[in-house]
Formats: structure tokens, C-alpha cells, sequence
């Protein structure tokens, strides 16, 4: 799927940094969600925007601060991360929320 | 939230080979996919059927909303279909639930 696209596509990162990952999506959708993929675990839902507004919030850890400045753009800014946090995080679209979704490639972060 | 139980967890095929993918859930949804994560993470939507049948080339799929399971049917199975295939499901809200995944590997 191109409609989807991700960047950085990999990331290393030590536990003391501050980086960003962006996401943006060109299929005209509306809703925009977070995951994180950990070894051997199901995709966890993080995050959901709706029409720019956050609308789910699955118990994440305040070192995972989520952005929507528009709906076609969503941004996932990382700091004091833990070795436990290395996982794939990947972007999703859909139109609107709760209908077929459609991922980008994702990011796989590695924390050091 | 809805379990989302996947079977069976690993599959080695033949390539050639037919194969039943399948997906039971829990509680009643209005969304269902199925899709492909190939080796380098990237997910592909296969199917969205949160009810009937689709074809898709040798790809087909089934959900039976009341009785709670989706099939998902790989024919004549290709290297190239190798890789996790996972079900999501959601029904009102915002919350969809993956299931763990099956891992296909088809051999020459």
C-alpha cells in the first residue's frame, strides 16, 4: 500500500533522546491510529484521532506523546524510552473511524 | 474487548497446496479484515468482510457473523504467500482487536 507512508523506517535510539516518527496518509481519511507490534504479541492499538481529536488513549505511557496537526498528518514523539519499547510501530488510516484500515510500512525502533 | 483467537498458529505448505485459515471471536462485530504481514512488517489488506464471501484470485474468504468465525482459503499456494496473516475485528468505537497470527510458510 503506498497510500500510507512512514518515516524514519528504522531508528535507533538510546534511552536519554528525543526523536519523532511521522506519519501521513494520501487517501483522503479522516481517522488516524498508532500500533505497536512486539515480538511474538498482537498488534496493540496506542492511539486514535479522529478528525484531528484524540479519541482513544489505550493506557500509554506518558513517554509516547502523540500529534495530529491535520488529518492527513500524525506524529508520535518519543522520549525516556525503555529497552522494552524496541518493537515495529505502524501508522493507520481509515474513512471514518471503525471501517477498513490501511497501514504504512512502519517504524522499526530500537532502543539502546 | 473482543478476543480474537487464530488457528492454527503455524502452517507449512507445499507449494501447491491448499490451506484453511481460521479466525474466532468473541463478541459480535461490523468490522472484520484479514491481512498479510510480509518479512519486512509491511501489512497488506487481504479482505474486508465483516460478513459473506470474497474472492480474490486464489484468495477467498468467509465470515459467519452469528456463529463468530471468519475462514480465510489459500489455493494453490505460492513462496510469495509466506508470511504472518493476521484477523482484526471491531464493532462501535474506535477499538479494533488483532488476533496473534497465523505464520504460513510454503516451501518449493
Amino acid at each position: 500500500e503506498t497510500g500510507v507512508t512512514q518515516t524514519p523506517r528504522h531508528l535507533v535510539m538510546g534511552m536519554t533522546n528525543k526523536k519523532s516518527l511521522k506519519c501521513e496518509q494520501h487517501l483522503g481519511h479522516n481517522a488516524m491510529y498508532w500500533y505497536k507490534q512486539s515480538a511474538k504479541k498482537p498488534l496493540e492499538l496506542m492511539f486514535v484521532y479522529n478528525f484531528k481529536e484524540q479519541t482513544e488513549n489505550n493506557s500509554v505511557p506518558s513517554r509516547f506523546s502523540p500529534e495530529c496537526p491535520n488529518s492527513s498528518h500524525l506524529f508520535l514523539h518519543l522520549h525516556t524510552l525503555q529497552p522494552e519499547d524496541s518493537a515495529l510501530y505502524l501508522c493507520a488510516s481509515s474513512q471514518p473511524t471503525g471501517n477498513e484500515q490501511y497501514f504504512g510500512p512502519g517504524t522499526r525502533l530500537t532502543v539502546t | 474487548g473482543i478476543q480474537v483467537e487464530q488457528s492454527p498458529p503455524d502452517l507449512i505448505l507445499q507449494e501447491g497446496a491448499n490451506s484453511t485459515l481460521r479466525c474466532n471471536f468473541s463478541d459480535s462485530v461490523n468490522n472484520l479484515q484479514w491481512f498479510h504481514q510480509n518479512p519486512w512488517g509491511q501489512l497488506i489488506n487481504l479482505f474486508y468482510i465483516p460478513s459473506g464471501t470474497k474472492q480474490n484470485g486464489r484468495l477467498s474468504a468467509t465470515t459467519v457473523a452469528t456463529e463468530r468465525y471468519s475462514l480465510l482459503y489459500i489455493s494453490s499456494s505460492q513462496t510469495t504467500d509466506s508470511g504472518v496473516y493476521f484477523c482484526a475485528v471491531g464493532n462501535t468505537g474506535n477499538q479494533f482487536y488483532f488476533g496473534t497470527g497465523t505464520s504460513l510458510t510454503v516451501i518449493p
